[in-house]
């Protein structure tokens, strides 16, 4: 089975801070994954499909990259409402797919 | 705009079988092309795909919890379901329906059930 690691497991940044979460995969999934924010409470929400698409609603300072093993999900301007934590999720086997066990944000 | 809602019991005895409806509205569950999906997340933990059906009824499987998960579907209710026997109380989570595809974008707002005598 596909496994998946993110780093850092946790990070504080502060507002108008570039943030990068990284997720590693165990081995090649191309471009499939995507990026997830959970807020407490709250069902987590698409932010990032097919490594790189922006979902439709989206802020635009939110960027995806990567294929292979290798993704990141980039937060140009960290803004008040992004302190959450993000997941990354691989569906390279779907309809079987992982998450990758989360990255929290939160105020420095 | 598809909406999802879980239902169930919120208390569940060790040794017994969880069981959970999640509910679709504004949509067809015979939807083609659209998997029906549980997720889980255990209280402060990460997210664990349960397992999927397809509208034709077709399941799909974490291979961690194959052995104890039924997931079925009743399209005249515009429902699917979730049972997982045998339950502990490492089984206690918030329990969330999706629509998926590759991608899961529509989800239900979660339901907790615990396990506990």
């Amino acid at each position: 089975a596909i496994q998946l690691t993110q780093s850092p497991s946790s990070l504080s940044a502060s507002v108008g801070d570039r943030v990068t979460i990284t997720c590693r995969a165990s081995q090649g999934i191309s471009s499939a994954l995507a990026w997830y924010q959970q807020k407490p409470g709250k069902a987590p929400k698409l932010l990032i499909y097919d490594a790189s698409s922006l979902e439709s609603g989206v802020p635009s300072r939110f960027s995806g990259s990567g294929s292979g093993t290798d993704f990141t999900l980039t937060i140009s301007s960290l803004q008040p409402e992004d302190f959450a934590t993000y997941y990354c999720q691989q569906f390279n086997s779907y309809p079987l797919f992982t998450f990758g066990p989360g990255t929290k944000v939160d105020i420095k | 705009q598809l909406q999802l809602q879980e239902s169930g019991p919120g208390l569940v005895k060790p040794s017994e079988t969880l069981s959970l409806t999640c509910t679709v509205s504004g949509g067809s569950i015979s939807s083609s092309s659209y998997y029906w999906g549980w997720i889980r997340q255990p209280p402060g933990k990460g997210l664990e795909w349960i397992g999927s059906i397809y509208y034709s009824g077709s399941t799909y499987y974490n291979p961690s919890l194959k052995s104890r998960v039924t997931i079925s579907v009743d399209t005249s209710k515009n429902q699917f379901s979730l049972k997982l026997s045998s339950v502990t109380a490492a089984d206690t989570a918030v329990y969330y329906c999706a629509r998926h595809q590759q991608w899961l974008v529509r989800w239900g707002q979660g339901t907790l059930v615990t396990v506990s005598s």
